[in-house]
């Protein structure tokens, strides 16, 4: 079975702050793998997806996160944070042959302006 | 396309009452999933289906839930009878899968807020 571990409940920095959020995940086989984003009273969106190439990838809004395989890990960057990111991020993971997207508990990050 | 539609947006209502929730998916989609948000459990995956097959209830609280698609465009979940601790917000997605390929992202409606009081 497969499980998602986000090692941050809350997150709080300040604007112009790095931030990086911790995703581990436990699954045998290849994996897709998402982060999504939730602004305060909304629904889920998709930040960024990792399927299969470069380890390193590129999202919406300056994020990006990289995919180590020995580690199991998908952790989401961001070099500089704006207070419009405040918002909870969740990982996602599933296998290619699965129905199942299995959600991490997600973060909640705050900045301060 | 218009993304996924849910409705209502918001319900309120009063315990023992029958609910029902409602979901439209992205066309083309064929698979569905039925989460539950609240502050103390998170992101609960409830039920997902597969060509209007479900697969996985086994996240369905108990036997007053229960969900259906009886077609490709359209799902219902509904609980009977409603009590207090139901009140969340209750979120549809759906998204294809290509076989050999895998599954594209899920894709989420703007969610039911449900209020049971």
């Amino acid at each position: 079975a497969q499980s998602v571990s986000q090692h941050n409940h809350h997150v709080i920095l300040s604007e112009a702050a790095s931030l990086e959020l911790g995703c581990n995940y436990s699954y045998g086989g290849t994996v897709n793998l998402f982060w999504y984003v939730q602004y305060p009273g909304q629904h889920l969106q998709l930040l960024l997806k990792y399927f299969s190439g470069d380890p390193l990838v590129k999202g919406i809004k300056g994020f990006e996160a990289e995919f180590i395989k020995s580690k199991f890990s998908f952790n989401l960057r961001k070099p500089s944070v704006q207070w419009s990111d405040t918002a909870e991020y969740f990982c996602a993971v599933n296998g290619p042959n699965d129905y199942k997207l299995s959600f991490g508990a997600g973060t909640t990050v705050t900045v301060r302006a | 396309d218009a993304g996924v539609i849910q409705s209502p947006r918001h319900e309120v209502t009063e315990m023992g009452q029958e609910v029902t929730l409602r979901c439209k998916p992205i066309s083309g989609h064929n698979s569905l999933f039925w989460y539950r948000q609240t502050m103390m459990r998170g992101l609960e995956l409830l039920i997902y289906f597969n060509n209007n097959v479900p697969i996985d209830d086994s996240g369905m609280p108990e036997d007053r839930f229960s969900a259906k698609m009886p077609n490709a465009s359209f799902s219902t979940l509904k609980i009977q009878p409603s009590e207090p601790r139901d009140s969340a917000v209750y979120f549809c997605a759906s998204r294809s899968r290509k076989w050999g390929w895998g599954h594209t992202e899920a894709f989420f409606g703007q969610g039911t807020r449900l209020t049971v009081v």
